[in-house]
């Protein structure tokens, strides 16, 4: 299974863009990227996801490199509801297999 | 809806007692996976079945085994509980895992302790 690699903690300011990165630098032609966000005592929740080309949710936005080896999650204006742990995963062709990481954990500062 | 529900959501068991975790959902998916998430740590897949009638192991699956009983629900049994086995438990729900676009829904967790 690819792996993904995440940085284990990160800060932002409220009201302020987030750049959260991932290197996946195994990932393979058919590989999606998911990431899933888990707010504190709850359960991981769907963010959003890509294969080649960058992609705008209501949540966030997708940027995938052009040679796919890393991605970044962007919270276009961070709020204190998103703190909270993201994932980033790498789902293979055909699996039904999500491997969680460690993820990073965001701090949202007033 | 409900999206994916979880019962018990606490559970206090002694070593070597067993118990079934409950998971149903809503939403018509067709896959199911158990998690746990131990203090710390990112989710560990125990169990999947990517569709009724059919389950297949996970990353951690010694000590458990699970049922599909129909395309609501998934349970997790622990057949002789074990302090390792201490953790929270995720149950979660996709349309289908074949196509990888669809997302993963998650119920809200059972924190088991054995003593």
């Amino acid at each position: 299974d690819a792996k993904t690699t995440q940085p284990n903690s990160m800060e932002s300011n409220e009201e302020e863009p987030v750049h959260l990165p991932c290197n996946h630098s195994t990932i393979s032609g058919t590989d999606y990227i998911h990431w899933y966000r888990q707010l504190p005592s709850q359960g991981p929740e769907y963010v959003i996801h890509g294969l080649t080309s960058n992609v705008n949710n209501r949540m966030a936005s997708l940027a995938i490199a052009e040679d796919r080896k890393s991605s970044t999650l962007i919270l276009h204006r961070a709020t204190l509801r998103d703190a909270a742990v993201y994932y980033c995963i790498l789902i293979s062709s055909g699996t039904y297999k999500y491997i969680f990481g460690t993820g990073t954990r965001l701090k949202v500062l007033a | 809806n409900a999206g994916v529900t979880q019962t018990p959501k606490f559970q206090v068991l002694k070593t070597g007692q067993s118990m079934t975790l409950q998971c149903a959902q809503d939403m018509n998916h067709n896959s199911m996976y158990w998690y746990r998430q131990d203090p710390g740590m990112g989710l560990r897949l125990i169990y999947y079945s990517a569709s009724e009638g059919t389950t297949d192991k996970g990353e951690v699956p010694n000590g458990y085994n699970v049922s599909r009983l129909n395309k609501r629900e998934f349970s997790l049994r622990l057949e002789s509980a074990a302090p390792s086995q201490t953790s929270v438990y995720f149950c979660a729900s996709s349309e289908t895992s074949a196509k990888q676009g669809f997302a993963q829904y998650f119920g809200p967790g059972t924190r088991l302790t054995v003593t």
